[in-house]
């Protein structure tokens, strides 16, 4: 059965205090890693999405990578407006469907 | 461009009523789901459509009934509310499967209580 688990469940930076946020995964065989942003009462917002190990994609202040276990969403020098959940999603060469992690709650202070 | 639009953004119902949540997109996608989110579960997957006239059961089908008789919509049914159906709802809708057009666009989901 696919597995999605992020870690921390939450994170508390000052701005300009670079972090990471760490996405494990358990697939059969990955058809690609998905990462998005939640703001409070809004729906999931799309950021990247990486399809194989060594693969790597930058915004802004974030860049995710990808290893065969694993994703990383690095934030260099956040800002209080990244304050938002951090969702990672996976979907598998079986399935038509995307299996979501609980999220990273991620608080930006000034 | 509206992108994903669901109605109503707020709703309370007592037990056993029914009720349907209507999902709305203009991006001409063929694939759209309904998800449910609660706290500490992450996003589930209750029902999917891979085009217009087709819906398939996701992980949490029961007590959900959808249906999918034009593209651009995709219709969420509740016939008992139950208090376990209490959740926030998502529509999200995607052009396909393959490569980029496996992204997944949500819209600003359903609040609903059941009393």
């Amino acid at each position: 059965e696919d597995q999605v688990t992020q870690s921390p469940e939450a994170l508390r930076l000052q701005e300009g205090e670079s972090s990471s946020l760490n996405c494990s995964y358990t697939v059969s065989g990955l058809r690609g890693l998905f990462w998005y942003r939640q703001d409070p009462g809004k729906g999931p917002e799309f950021l990247f999405t990486l399809y194989s190990a060594g693969e790597e994609k930058e915004k802004e202040r974030l860049k995710a990578t990808l290893t065969k276990k694993e994703s990383f969403l690095h934030i260099t020098a956040p800002k209080p407006e990244d304050s938002a959940t951090y969702l990672c999603a996976v979907r598998d060469t079986g399935f038509q469907k995307l299996v979501f992690g609980t999220g990273t709650r991620l608080l930006v202070s000034p | 461009n509206a992108g994903v639009t669901q109605t109503p953004k707020f709703r309370v119902l007592k037990t056993g009523q029914s009720m349907t949540l209507l999902c709305a997109q203009d991006m001409n996608h063929e694939y759209m789901y309904w998800y449910r989110q609660d706290p500490g579960m992450g996003l589930r997957l209750i029902h999917y459509s891979v085009g217009e006239g087709t819906t398939a059961k996701g992980e949490v089908p029961d007590g959900y009934n959808v249906s999918r008789l034009k593209k651009q919509n995709f219709l969420l049914g509740l016939e008992s509310a139950a208090p376990s159906q209490t959740s926030v709802y998502f529509c999200a809708s995607s052009p396909g499967l393959a490569g980029a057009k496996n992204i997944q666009y949500f819209g600003a989901g359903t609040r609903l209580s059941v009393l």
